[in-house]
């Protein structure tokens, strides 16, 4: 079945730089791969997607790339605030709406 | 346009003892995910149903067992509880199974076994 990989399980960042955060998967059926943010206590909560017939989706501070050939794909977020900071979480599936398999999770931490 | 709601918020079992958690979808959603999250993890893909019918199943044990009803709304029921079993579990909706949409999550449910 699908596994998906993640890195690094933390990071740190001074307010205004820029993080990326990595994934690995190993279907290559997988064709949909969304991004949450999930706050302490909160719910896992949607932020960026990007589906397998595009290399790249920008939203804002946001953006997702997505190589296929080698199944990795990654989050950045650029100019860094205080309010980023919580666990990223990216995921991978056959086709949106079906089964997730996440990835551990990224804290991201970021000081002002 | 109401979101995904869950309940109970929290709830503390006995091993060996039975558990209903349920979710309603948010409005104009026909297919719900459960997912259960343990503490420092990603969550893990329980089941799906779409239309209230199962419509697919991650790795976990038979005691494990799913409901959806004709609004859509979900019940997760686990049987003879484990330790292993204290988790957040998470419900998400989305529009449709096959039309290949995003999910939603819902709070939560914090399930402690003891």
């Amino acid at each position: 079945g699908e596994n998906v990989e993640q890195h690094p399980s933390t990071l740190s960042v001074q307010e205004g730089d820029s993080a990326v955060i990595k994934c690995t998967y190993s279907d290559s059926a997988s064709n949909y791969f969304p991004w949450y943010k999930q706050e302490l206590g909160k719910r896992p909560q949607l932020i960026i997607d990007i589906r397998s017939n595009v290399g790249e989706k920008k939203d804002q501070r946001i953006a997702v790339t997505l190589n296929k050939t080698a199944k990795h794909f990654s989050l950045h977020i650029t100019e860094t605030q205080p309010e980023d900071s919580a666990v990223y979480f990216c995921a991978a599936s056959k086709q949106a709406g079906t089964a997730l398999i996440f990835g551990k999770g990224t804290t991201l931490s970021v000081s002002s | 346009e109401t979101g995904v709601t869950q309940s109970p918020t929290h709830l503390i079992k006995t091993r060996g003892q039975q558990v209903t958690l349920r979710c309603s979808s948010q409005s104009g959603h026909n297919t719900v995910s459960w997912y259960q999250q343990a503490l420092g993890q990603g969550p893990q893909f329980i089941f799906q149903y779409y239309r209230e019918e199962e419509n697919g199943r991650g790795n976990f044990p038979p005691r494990f067992s799913g409901l959806q009803f004709p609004n859509y709304s979900s019940e997760l029921n686990v049987n003879a509880l484990e330790l292993d079993d204290s988790a957040l579990y998470l419900c998400a909706s989305s529009p449709g199974a096959r039309e290949g949409y995003e999910q939603y999550f819902g709070p939560g449910t914090r399930l402690t076994v003891t």
